[in-house]
């Protein structure tokens, strides 16, 4: 089955910074591919997704990258500030839905 | 937005008891999960279910069953609740190859 590593555990930025998170999937079958974000006590909600027929997506201050060759991809966090702190998740899920998520990144932002 | 709703969102149980959680949504999504979320470990998927006759175990589905009983609800149970059960609960669902919505999530205890 799929298997998604996520790097780093946490990650600690100054504001105004770039913030990356990387994460890795095993199953060449995987084509979606979304991050999630989890404030304290929250739900998880959906940040930015992509599709395997695309190399990269970009909202705003958030940008994700694919590279189905090394079944890796990064979420890209620009100019970051205080509420952007909070716990991020990668997934990967094939065709027949079944997501498996990261482990998470704790991304706490300075002020 | 999918308006996924769980009960109990917050209960404490004693070791042995059979606990239910539920889930019910409103949107007509098809496709509806059960993840557990433990500190560090991400969100791992327990069961789902694709439709009302189709369920299947997830990583972890070990001491757990779930039951579809229509569209619109999916409920976890704990026949024999256990201390290391004790974690926070997501429902979720998903309509086709679209993003995951996540409920509130129930909190359990096992003492």
């Amino acid at each position: 089955g799929e298997n998604v590593e996520q790097h780093p555990s946490t990650l600690s930025v100054q504001e105004g910074d770039s913030a990356v998170i990387k994460c890795t999937y095993s199953d060449s079958a995987s084509n979606y591919f979304p991050w999630y974000k989890q404030e304290l006590g929250k739900r998880p909600q959906l940040i930015i997704d992509i599709r395997s027929n695309v190399g990269e997506k970009k909202d705003q201050r958030i940008a994700v990258t694919l590279n189905k060759t090394a079944k890796h991809f990064s979420l890209h966090i620009t100019e970051t500030q205080p509420e952007d702190s909070a716990v991020y998740f990668c997934a990967a899920t094939d065709s027949w839905g079944k997501f498996q998520f990261g482990a998470g990144t704790q991304v706490v932002v300075t002020p | 937005d999918a308006d996924v709703t769980q009960t109990p969102r917050n209960r404490i149980t004693k070791t042995g008891k059979r606990i239910m959680l539920e889930c019910s949504q409103t949107k007509g999504h098809d496709r509806m999960y059960w993840y557990r979320q433990d500190p560090g470990l991400g969100l791992r998927l327990i069961y789902y279910s694709f439709d009302v006759k189709d369920i299947n175990k997830g990583e972890i589905s070990d001491g757990y069953s779930v039951s579809r009983q229509a569209q619109a609800k999916f409920s976890l149970s704990l026949e024999s609740a256990i201390p290391n059960q004790t974690a926070l609960y997501f429902c979720a669902t998903r309509y086709s190859t679209g993003e995951l919505f996540f409920g509130e999530g129930s909190r359990l205890t096992v003492l």
